[in-house]
C-alpha cells in the first residue's frame, strides 16, 4: 500500500499564476481532503471531497478550488496566487463509515508551494 | 468555533526522560481526536486516534488520553529518545468531520 500520495513535491510560481496540486489517497479511502499549513502553523482545513462533491469547506477564498475523480483522487488548484498563498500543502485521506462519520486521517508528504 | 491549544510551543529534555505533552480544546462535541508527528518539511504521521468514547490509546511507548469532558488530552512519551525528536500535533474531529489543528509541540530530546 502506497499511502496517500501528493505530487508535485515541490513548486516555485510566479504571483499572479494559477497551480494544480495532486493527490492519491490511501487504498480503500473515500474522502479526500485539503489542508494549507503555514510555516510554524498547525494545518488550516481548505475544504474536503466525498463521491465527486465538495463535502465542506474552510474560510478560505473561491480561489482555492478542488476536483475529485471517480478513482477517488484529487486536484487542488490555486488561481491568481499571492505571496503570501506560500505553504505545504496537505492532503489528507479516510473514508466515512457507516456513521457518516470520516474514519483516521491519514496524511501524505505535501506539497512545498513558493510564490515569488 | 472549535480552538485547539497546545501549550509550550518547544520543549528541549533528555534522553530518556519520561514527557507528557498536552493538547485542550474549546468545544467538547467532538467524534475523535487524532496525534500527529511532523518531521521538519515534511507531512504528518499519525500516531495515534482516540475515539470520542474512549479513555485511551496505546501504542509501543506513546499513550494518549482523552478527557473530553474537560476539553484535554495528554500525549505520554516513555523513556524518550533523540529519534523523538519531531513537532507533534493534535488535532480534533468534529461532526463535520474537519479536523482542528493545535499549533503543535517541537520536541528536542538531547543525547
Amino acid at each position: 500500500d502506497a499511502g496517500v500520495t501528493q505530487s508535485p513535491t515541490h513548486l516555485i510560481k510566479t504571483r499572479g499564476q494559477q497551480v494544480t496540486l495532486r493527490c492519491s489517497p490511501k487504498s480503500g479511502h473515500d474522502t479526500v481532503s485539503w489542508y494549507q499549513q503555514a510555516l510554524g502553523q498547525g494545518p488550516q482545513f481548505i475544504f474536503q471531497y466525498y463521491e465527486e462533491e465538495e463535502r465542506q469547506r474552510g474560510n478560505f477564498p473561491d480561489r482555492f478550488s478542488g476536483h475529485q475523480f471517480p478513482n477517488y483522487s484529487s486536484e487542488l488548484n490555486v488561481n491568481a496566487l499571492l505571496l503570501g498563498d506560500s505553504a505545504l500543502y496537505l492532503c489528507a485521506s479516510s473514508f466515512l463509515d457507516k456513521a457518516g462519520v470520516n474514519t483516521e486521517a491519514f496524511f501524505g508528504q505535501g506539497t512545498r508551494l513558493t510564490v515569488v | 468555533k472549535q480552538e485547539v491549544t497546545q501549550i509550550p510551543a518547544a520543549l528541549s529534555v533528555p534522553e530518556g526522560e519520561n514527557l507528557v505533552l498536552n493538547c485542550s480544546f474549546t468545544d467538547s462535541a467532538i467524534y475523535n481526536l487524532q496525534w500527529f508527528r511532523q518531521d521538519p518539511g515534511k507531512g504528518l504521521t499519525s500516531l495515534l486516534l482516540i475515539q470520542s468514547s474512549q479513555r485511551e490509546q496505546t501504542s509501543g511507548r506513546l499513550n494518549a488520553s482523552l478527557d473530553k469532558s474537560s476539553g484535554r488530552s495528554t500525549l505520554y512519551i516513555a523513556a524518550s529518545q533523540p529519534g523523538d525528536s519531531a513537532t507533534y500535533l493534535c488535532a480534533v474531529a468534529g461532526a463535520n468531520s474537519k479536523l482542528t489543528f493545535g499549533k503543535g509541540i517541537t520536541l528536542s530530546v538531547r543525547p
